[in-house]
């Protein structure tokens, strides 16, 4: 079956420029992850979904971070103002929900800031 | 704070070596816990988790890990590596509850050499 699966998987921007990143997660599973993951570290907890409320995001970095999940399905995570510190590979997740198993990844937005 | 060590960052074995990779976590309450696997040019994969129970897990291609609460530690372990074991592998666990991202180890980069 499909797995989760992010686009674009590759994307380069010019600092203060506006991003979209786009997730759609495996038919059937209610909650979302947003991760990012640096050069050299594992990734980090940015937001999570169950639904279409942001159930814990907590690990946002900052206010030019946002995440929607309209529909309860495909999310999209939008960076205003890009900042050079945001290069990073964005990961999504998605479970069947909360304490309900495992979280399964997509193959990741590389996102470079210049 | 939430937080997860992995000893080493980098470890070159020969092929039929054994591995063991060292994983401690920081949280007071019940937690689930994970071992993810990155293969060059591949995204996460799941490669065991421990939930409950038996405190001795095994996952997919041999590995397995053993979760001792009273060190706060889960070592991913195998007894006799392969070339094709080569990869980064990440030790990851949340909150008993679920309702929470992951937190992440920074990863250990595993080589093997044929």
């Amino acid at each position: 079956g499909a797995g989760v699966s992010q686009t674009p998987s590759n994307k380069v921007t010019e600092k203060g420029k506006y991003v979209e990143l786009r997730c759609d997660p495996i038919s059937g599973h209610t909650a979302l992850y947003w991760y990012r993951q640096s050069l050299g570290q594992g990734p980090e907890f940015l937001i999570y979904f169950q639904g279409t409320g942001a159930a814990d995001d907590s690990g946002l970095p900052n206010d030019r971070f946002f995440a929607v999940r309209p529909e309860g399905s495909v999310s999209t995570l939008k960076i205003q103002r890009t900042e050079r510190g945001d290069s990073a590979v964005y990961l999504c997740a998605s479970s069947l929900g909360p304490g309900a198993g495992s979280q399964y990844f997509g193959p990741g937005t590389r996102l470079l800031v210049l | 704070a939430q937080s997860v060590s992995q000893h080493n960052h980098h470890v070159i074995l020969s092929e039929a070596a054994s591995l063991e990779l060292g994983c401690n976590y920081s949280y007071g309450g019940t937690v689930n816990l994970f071992w993810y696997v990155q293969y060059p040019g591949q995204h996460l994969q799941l490669l065991l988790k421990y939930f409950s129970g038996d405190p001795l897990v095994k996952g997919i291609k041999g590995f397995e890990a053993e979760f001792i609460k009273s060190k706060f530690s889960f070592n991913l372990r195998k007894p006799s590596v392969q070339w094709s074991d080569t990869a980064e592998y990440f030790c990851a666990f949340h909150s008993g509850g679920g309702a929470d991202g992951l937190t992440f180890g920074k990863g250990t980069h595993l080589i093997i050499q044929p």
